[in-house]
């Protein structure tokens, strides 16, 4: 089946650095990938759409040269949120569409900014 | 704005019980749907998903689902739960739009079942 993996599992850093998280699709080409943020006992909210050789398509309110979004190759996106600050800890997930329009989920970066 | 809503954010089930969960949502246009389950620890995982065709669509694990266009419902059923049912469940709706979609989520329903 369809694997998606991302790196790190969890990140620990201090307030004002930045952080990358990657999402790759293991045995399947992606042309869009999706970033979700989970905050605790919510449901998932779409950050963004990564599209491979164009520019990401950021959802509402979301902070474009905050959580900057590369889609290097068809089997990899990356996240970097910059100069995070301690309201940036969450919960980060990536997506891949396969066989249509079902998505595949990666595990989760969880993300903690002292 | 599209959106989908889940009845019950919490649900406390014996085994053997019935399930039924409820799935609402809101776009005019033409829609994929889905329900993910969330076990503890694990990431987001595909329970079954409708396209096109048969309104009533079986998935893993005993669960089915029931889109009624009408309604704008999706409602996930399975006859007799199981301990090992306890999970979080989302629906899911891709709005589909001039070739592309948007995945909008559902709040989930935390599903513990006691043995």
């Amino acid at each position: 089946g369809a694997v998606v993996s991302q790196h790190p599992s969890r990140v620990i850093c201090k307030s004002g650095t930045s952080v990358k998280i990657e999402c790759r699709s293991l045995d399947f080409q992606a042309t869009t990938m999706f970033w979700y943020r989970q905050f605790p006992k919510q449901s998932l909210m779409l950050m963004a759409t990564s599209n491979e050789g164009s520019k990401a398509t950021y959802e509402q309110g979301v902070e474009k040269d905050k959580f900057l979004i590369n889609h290097a190759s068809l089997t990899l996106s990356t996240l970097t949120v910059t100069s995070a600050h301690p309201e940036d800890s969450s919960f980060y997930i990536c997506s891949a569409p396969h066989e249509g329009a079902t998505q595949y989920f990666g595990p989760g970066t969880r993300l903690l900014v002292l | 704005a599209q959106s989908v809503s889940q009845h019950n954010h919490h649900v406390i089930l014996s085994e053997a019980a019935s399930l039924e969960l409820g799935c609402n949502y809101s776009y005019g246009g033409t829609v994929n749907l889905f329900w993910y389950v969330q076990y503890p620890g694990q990431h987001l995982q595909l329970l079954l998903k409708y396209f096109s065709g048969d309104p009533l669509v079986k998935g893993i694990k005993g669960f089915e689902a029931e889109f009624i266009k009408s309604k704008f419902s999706f409602n996930l059923r399975k006859p007799s739960v199981q301990w090992s049912d306890t999970a979080e469940y989302f629906c899911a709706v891709n709005a589909v739009k001039n070739g592309g979609f948007k995945t909008i989520f559902g709040a989930g329903t935390r599903l513990f079942v006691k043995a």
